[in-house]
């Protein structure tokens, strides 16, 4: 089933604890990006990779590091992590850019820092 | 700098009636306008989406309107069922050009209940 993965779904953590959401996609996509959707603004793009070891920033990125050293894998990692990085996560991925096409998402992770 | 607005943010429609989502944007580089659709729980998943050389663009029950030159579009939703209720995002994208990178804008969201 192609799909879009991450882990884990929930999570609550300290301030200042470093911490990584997984997110992993089976359709051999070049591009996949990170969203947080926050209540009365929408989705909003954290950080995106065009191909591997290709990424750039979105509209949000800071407090957040991302990598792609593989097709399949797009982690989100949050150094030190702070209450205002509360927020449901979304990871997606495209086949290609160029055509514009769908963008599939993964189910979600909602993290809670404390 | 919201780029793609988006409104109404909430909408109530009685079941069989019309749902009408609309938004706005500005930056005429813009190339490819989805709308995703999100259940509680769920991630977004591609509803319909249109490429501004066309007006409109109809599938099953949802019709996207297109208007280049206001820079506007909307979302129908025909016969509006309870199962319908869910979360609407529209959205605009574009490669910037030079640079090689890419931009997916969305809207803010609008929440649809259907009551029966």
């Amino acid at each position: 089933e192609a799909q879009v993965t991450q882990n884990p779904r929930y999570l609550i953590t300290v301030t200042g604890k470093k911490l990584t959401v997984t997110c992993s996609q089976n359709m051999n996509h070049e591009y996949m990006s990170w969203y947080r959707q926050d209540p009365g603004l929408g989705l909003r793009q954290i950080y995106y990779s065009m191909n591997v070891e290709v990424t750039d920033k979105g509209d949000v990125p800071e407090g957040y590091k991302v990598s792609r050293k593989e097709k399949r894998n797009f982690p989100l990692i949050l150094e030190s992590p702070s209450p205002n990085q509360t927020s449901l996560y979304f990871c997606a991925s495209s086949f290609n850019v160029k055509m514009n096409t769908e963008a599939f998402f993964g189910q979600g992770t909602r993290l809670t820092v404390v | 700098q919201q780029q793609v607005k988006q409104s109404p943010q909430s909408l109530i429609v009685q079941k069989g009636g019309i749902s009408i989502i609309n938004c706005a944007y500005e930056n005429t580089a813009f190339d490819y306008f989805p709308w995703y659709q999100q259940f509680p729980g769920k991630g977004p998943a591609l509803l319909i989406a249109i490429r501004p050389d066309v007006s409109e663009k109809k599938e099953g029950r949802f019709t996207i309107s297109f208007n280049k030159s206001a820079k506007q579009f909307s979302l129908h939703i025909m016969d509006s069922q309870p199962g319908d209720s869910a979360t609407y995002f529209c959205a605009a994208s574009m490669r910037e050009p030079g640079a090689g990178s890419y931009q997916l804008t969305f809207g803010k969201g609008t929440k649809l209940s259907v009551i029966p």
